[in-house]
């Protein structure tokens, strides 16, 4: 199995900042890399696939980057809307592996 | 606009059953595989299984491997997912999740708020 691996786990910042948070697979996954946000009690949101493509209505703050083993999601000029945790997902190969979660945290 | 109605989940002993379904509408669903992921209380997330839009295909993760079963039913445009021996472990809410192919792809489109399924006695 492919292992994700993401950090920081945690990470705190203001509204305003730039933050990045990184995903590592354990083995080549070219760029078949999706990043999502989960807010508490809310469904998951489709934020990238393929390493870099943005889904359809998410704002252009949001940035990945990355390929073969190590990503990046980059979030420019934080929104109060942004804190929240998120996730990276590879889909090279079942079992389709999520890490183990960023949660971007207010100062 | 993607929309699923998760639904199903309640509370169930250790060993017992619950069959979970995902209403879906807004797209084609029969041209489109589909997935199950879930969310465990204090944790990640975690894909389930996922199966193909001609139901053909389906893979498993191992640790619901042979306990769980996805399955379709594309006159309804319903995804299912068919859960028995159910461990305290599998207590989580489930999301079901579009593909972008007919195929298995991995590519995950959430559309529902999900379901709660809790495993105790």
């Amino acid at each position: 199995d492919i292992q994700m691996t993401q950090s920081p786990s945690s990470l705190s910042a203001s509204v305003g900042d730039r933050v990045t948070i990184t995903c590592r697979a354990s083995q080549n996954i070219v760029r078949h890399l999706s990043w999502f946000q989960q807010k508490p009690g809310k469904a998951p949101k489709f934020l990238i696939y393929d390493a870099s493509s943005l889904q359809s209505g998410v704002p252009s703050r949001f940035s990945g980057s990355g390929s073969g083993t190590d990503f990046t999601l980059t979030i420019t000029s934080l929104q109060p809307e942004d804190f929240a945790t998120y996730y990276c997902q590879q889909s090279y190969i079942v079992p389709y592996n999520f890490g183990q979660g960023t949660k971007l945290e207010i100062k | 606009e993607v929309q699923l109605l998760e639904s199903g989940g309640g509370l169930e002993q250790p060993g017992g059953s619950l069959r979970l379904s995902c209403a879906a509408s807004g797209f084609t669903f029969s041209d489109y595989a589909m997935s199950w992921v879930r969310l465990a209380p204090g944790k990640g997330l975690e894909w389930v299984s996922s199966l193909s839009g001609g139901a053909i295909a389906a893979y498993y993760a191992d640790a619901v491997k042979g306990r769980f079963t996805i399955s379709r039913e594309n006159s309804k445009d319903t995804l299912y997912l068919q859960m028995n021996s159910l461990r305290a472990e599998d207590t989580a809410i489930y999301y079901c999740a579009k593909d972008n192919n007919l195929a298995v792809t991995g590519y995950l489109d959430f559309g529902g708020q999900g379901t709660l399924v809790t495993v105790s006695s």
